[in-house]
């Protein structure tokens, strides 16, 4: 069964530091998404993506994020310079559909350490 | 406003046995969808179950089931013949029809099933 597949599972770094987070989207699906989750805590929405351009973000996205789609496959998420409140497992996810039937399809997670 | 309450922080059910995971939605959009997903210890997202506002019929997939009380907004994740590997996270989750991509997560409930 295809699935959405994230590189590194596990980044560390330190603040201040730019990281980039790495996704491949199931190859048919055409929305694509970034999530957070801070550790105990609910999945927040972070961004979506359709069409080589931002579709809609949350509140928590803001200038020192940014995502790209730098070829067919891949999908990125940026973070120029990171606080220790980032620190968080980020997903990525997709979606055939913009559709409210359309599942999310989630990968494993980069878990990110900021020290 | 919270979009989605689960009420249950946590929950325990014996091997074999049927559980109830509560969840409660909060839209005035008559197009929406729900989900469930399940999170292991491992971190994964994994969907497990969806049901549209408009489904005359409540979802099953396998051992899971959603009690769909539409008037009462509720959407609750039955899981039958509890087996030990659904020991895990499980999140209840919206998409509104008007409000564009975004997945609005519940907090959680932490299933734990016994021997």
């Amino acid at each position: 069964e295809p699935e959405v597949t994230q590189t590194p599972s596990h980044q560390v770094t330190q603040m201040g530091q730019e990281v980039i987070l790495r996704c491949v989207p199931i190859s048919n699906h055409l929305y694509f998404y970034w999530y957070r989750q801070i550790l105990g805590q609910k999945v927040e929405f972070l961004v979506s993506f359709y069409n080589n351009e931002i579709s809609e973000k949350s509140e928590i996205f803001d200038d020192q994020f940014s995502v790209e789609r730098p070829d067919g496959s891949n999908f990125t998420l940026k973070i120029r310079s990171t606080k220790l409140e980032d620190s968080a497992m980020y997903f990525c996810a997709s979606s055939a559909q913009k559709q409210v039937n359309s599942p999310l399809h989630f990968g494993n997670g980069t878990r990110l350490t900021v020290t | 406003a919270q979009k989605i309450t689960q009420t249950q922080p946590g929950m325990f059910v014996q091997e074999k046995e049927a559980v109830t995971l509560d969840c409660t939605y909060d839209t005035s959009d008559p197009s929406y969808g729900l989900f469930w997903y399940k999170q292991p210890s491992s971190g994964e997202m994994i969907f497990l179950i969806y049901q549209g506002s408009y489904d005359q019929q409540n979802a099953t997939e396998g051992r899971y089931s959603l009690n769909f009380q539409k008037a009462r907004k509720s959407a609750n994740l039955v899981i039958s013949a509890s087996q030990l590997g659904d020991s895990a996270m499980y999140f209840c989750a919206m998409r509104e029809g008007d409000s564009g991509y975004a997945l609005n997560f519940g907090k959680g409930t932490s299933l734990l099933v016994t021997p």
